[in-house]
């Protein structure tokens, strides 16, 4: 399996532009989930999706963040407009269905940087 | 919900075992622990997970004590390789809720 695909790796933009984010879960995994990792905030989670349901968008820090999953096999975190305050690594995850104790899966993330 | 607290950093020397322990109070009987471990640029990547006792794999144990008000990831003999930042992740199941801590980063030395 080629685990959790997230493009770009790397994003550099300019305040006030959008930004999309995209993520691929493994194959067969319902929970999606997109965190945001930095040096003074650690890792935060943002928003997690049950069967492309968002089930917990409690983290997503305010309006100018969405997130949507149109299908199993993939989602979108976008920023508009984006801010830099917002540069960090955004990581995707996804773990198999059952429940939300099962081990979450990774991907590379996206280092992004807000100018 | 319960705010999960782990030591900020820990240094050891290779052949050690090394114990991080996590505190995770309102644990309901079957919100698991899981722990994970992060090298630079890399996604976190899952290690060991377990809800009460003591869990054993083939690169780590869990303690979970009777009153599952902490857990203890425990590395027995580390590497140089080990040196990582390690998390642990409580699943608050009934809330529908997850919380990671805020990691400890975690050097091995020679």
């Amino acid at each position: 399996d080629a685990g959790v695909i997230q493009s770009p790796r790397h994003e550099v933009t300019e305040m006030g532009q959008e930004v999309t984010l995209r993520c691929k879960p493994i194959s067969g995994h319902d929970y999606l989930f997109w965190y945001r990792q930095t040096m003074m905030r650690g890792l935060e989670l943002l928003i997690y999706f049950n069967n492309n349901v968002p089930i917990d968008d409690s983290g997503m820090p305010e309006d100018r963040f969405s997130a949507k999953m149109p299908n199993a096999s993939f989602s979108t975190l976008k920023i508009q407009p984006s801010e830099p305050r917002d540069s960090a690594v955004y990581f995707c995850a996804s773990s198999y269905s059952g429940s939300l104790n099962q081990p979450q899966h990774f991907g590379d993330g996206t280092r992004l940087s807000i100018l | 919900l319960a705010k999960t607290t782990q030591p900020i950093s820990m240094d050891s020397y290779e052949g050690q075992e090394v114990n991080i322990t996590c505190s995770h109070n309102n644990i309901a009987t079957n919100d698991y622990i899981t722990w994970y471990q992060q090298f630079p640029s890399q996604g976190p990547r899952f290690i060991i997970q377990g809800y009460k006792t003591k869990v054993t794999n083939e690169v780590a144990s869990l303690f979970i004590p009777a009153d599952r008000k902490s857990s203890t990831l425990s590395l027995p003999r580390v590497s140089l390789s080990d040196t990582a930042v390690y998390y642990c992740l409580v699943s608050y199941s009934s809330a529908s809720k997850i919380i990671f801590g805020s990691g400890t980063r975690l050097s091995i030395r020679p």
